[in-house]
């Protein structure tokens, strides 16, 4: 398996540009999260999603953030419009989650966005 | 809530020391503990688990053991190489309901010849 793939790897964008980053989960998996890292706050947690349905997005810092998983493959991070705040390293993970037990998470290697 | 707290970096040392990164969580119940490590330009990669009292999880030559009386979860290491330079987290996952992992802020550990 190739792991979880994000694309971009790496984003320079001006403020106010709308960005999308894109992630294609583990085959199989059925729990899919996005996580963003910066030295300040360390890794939060944004949004996961639980069988493509979003369980829990308290972690979207704004309206200007969106996630969406159409299917089982496929997930997209949007931000409109950017601001330099927003640069970060944008990391999504998937895993399958089981009714009790470890909940083991593979990460991507990440999307670096910069907004001027 | 359910969290993770990590002892401050950076922790520096030479090779072939001894390591010990302490974690200590708080959480209801009973929750899975991990430790993940994330090297360079990467994502974080999963080192190893507990997932009940008393579990040692081990890989690479870690070790850490799941203490419920002390709420801890400390990563050791006998001997650390050149190559175990990397930032490492610990987490949790809750023992009910949707299991979503909770990170602690990440240490950064530099091993030097």
């Amino acid at each position: 398996d190739a792991g979880v793939i994000q694309s971009p790897r790496h984003e320079v964008t001006e403020m106010g540009q709308e960005v999308t980053l894109r992630c294609k989960p583990i085959s199989g998996h059925n729990s899919l999260f996005w996580y963003r890292q910066t030295m300040m706050r360390g890794l939060e947690l944004l949004i996961y999603f639980n069988n493509n349905v979003p369980i829990d997005d308290s972690g979207m810092p704004e309206d200007r953030f969106s996630a969406k998983m159409p299917n089982a493959s496929f997930s997209t991070l949007k931000i409109q419009p950017s601001e330099p705040r927003d640069s970060a390293v944008y990391f999504c993970a998937s895993s399958l989650a089981y009714s009790s037990g470890a909940n083991v998470l593979t990460f991507g290697a990440g999307s670096r966005l910069t907004v001027l | 809530g359910n969290s993770v707290t990590q002892m401050e970096g950076p922790v520096t040392l030479s090779e072939e020391a001894f390591l010990t990164i302490n974690c200590t969580y708080t959480a209801t119940g009973y929750p899975s503990l991990f430790w993940y490590v994330q090297y360079p330009g990467e994502g974080l990669q999963l080192l190893l688990k507990a997932t009940k009292a008393d579990d040692k999880g081990s890989n690479k030559g870690f070790e850490a053991t799941y203490r419920k009386e002390t709420t801890s979860f400390h990563l050791e290491k006998g001997s650390v190489q050149v190559s175990d330079s990397a930032v490492y987290f610990c987490a949790l996952s809750a023992s009910t309901g949707f299991q979503k992992l909770v990170f602690g802020t990440g240490t950064r550990l530099l091993v030097s010849p």
